[in-house]
């Protein structure tokens, strides 16, 4: 069946520095591709998403990326600062599908 | 949580009890979701709902039953709640499915004793 892998599960970043989490997936037939944000205590929250006719798109500091072919799909996160830190997940939408997130963690 | 409510956030309850957990929109969005979340297993999804009256099953719905007779309301009901469906619930919504974003609630934290 489907299933969506995101790497790394867990990333520390100094504040200041660039973090990228990376979504893999399978089979999919899906266009559209967003990523979520969850803080702790909090439900997700779509933080930027991009469509398949798109390969990237920016807003601020975060950024995403498409290669449908390999079939991956990646967030950038520059000039990280502490309030970014929070789990962050990919979910293949056309099976509704969240896996489990990568817990992103940035240290002042 | 802009236009999604849950109620209640926290709720302890025994074993074999019924529980309802309740999701309100004011967004008139179409679609409705209920996912549990569990530490080692992400969001699952539960049930979800395209329209009124309209609900299908997710991966993890055993135990569990939905539903909406109105827009605005999707519940959640544990017929007889187990230890094993002690979890935080979210609802979300979305306003045309698959290929949209949701908005999601803040969560209900339910505990089985």
């Amino acid at each position: 069946g489907e299933n969506v892998e995101q790497h790394p599960s867990t990333l520390s970043v100094q504040e200041g520095d660039s973090a990228v989490i990376k979504c893999t997936y399978s089979d999919s037939a899906s266009n559209y591709f967003p990523w979520y944000k969850q803080e702790l205590g909090k439900g997700p929250q779509l933080i930027i998403d991009i469509r398949s006719n798109v390969g990237e798109k920016k807003d601020q500091r975060i950024a995403v990326t498409l290669n449908k072919t390999a079939k991956h799909f990646s967030l950038h996160i520059t000039e990280t600062q502490p309030e970014d830190s929070a789990v962050y997940f990919c979910p293949v939408t056309d099976k509704l599908i969240f896996g489990t997130g990568t817990r992103l963690q940035v240290f002042p | 949580d802009a236009g999604i409510t849950q109620s209640p956030r926290h709720k302890v309850t025994e074993t074999g009890t019924p529980v309802t957990l309740r999701c309100h929109q004011t967004e008139n969005h179409r679609y409705m979701y209920w996912y549990r979340q569990d530490p080692g297993h992400g969001l699952r999804l539960i049930h979800y709902s395209y329209g009124v009256k309209d609900t299908d099953k997710g991966e993890v719905s055993d135990g569990y039953s939905v539903s909406r007779s109105k827009t605005e309301d999707f519940l959640l009901t544990l017929e007889s709640a187990t230890s094993s469906q002690t979890s935080v619930y979210f609802c979300a919504i979305s306003e045309a499915g698959l290929n949209y974003g949701y908005t999601f609630g803040s969560g209900t934290r339910l505990t089985v004793v």
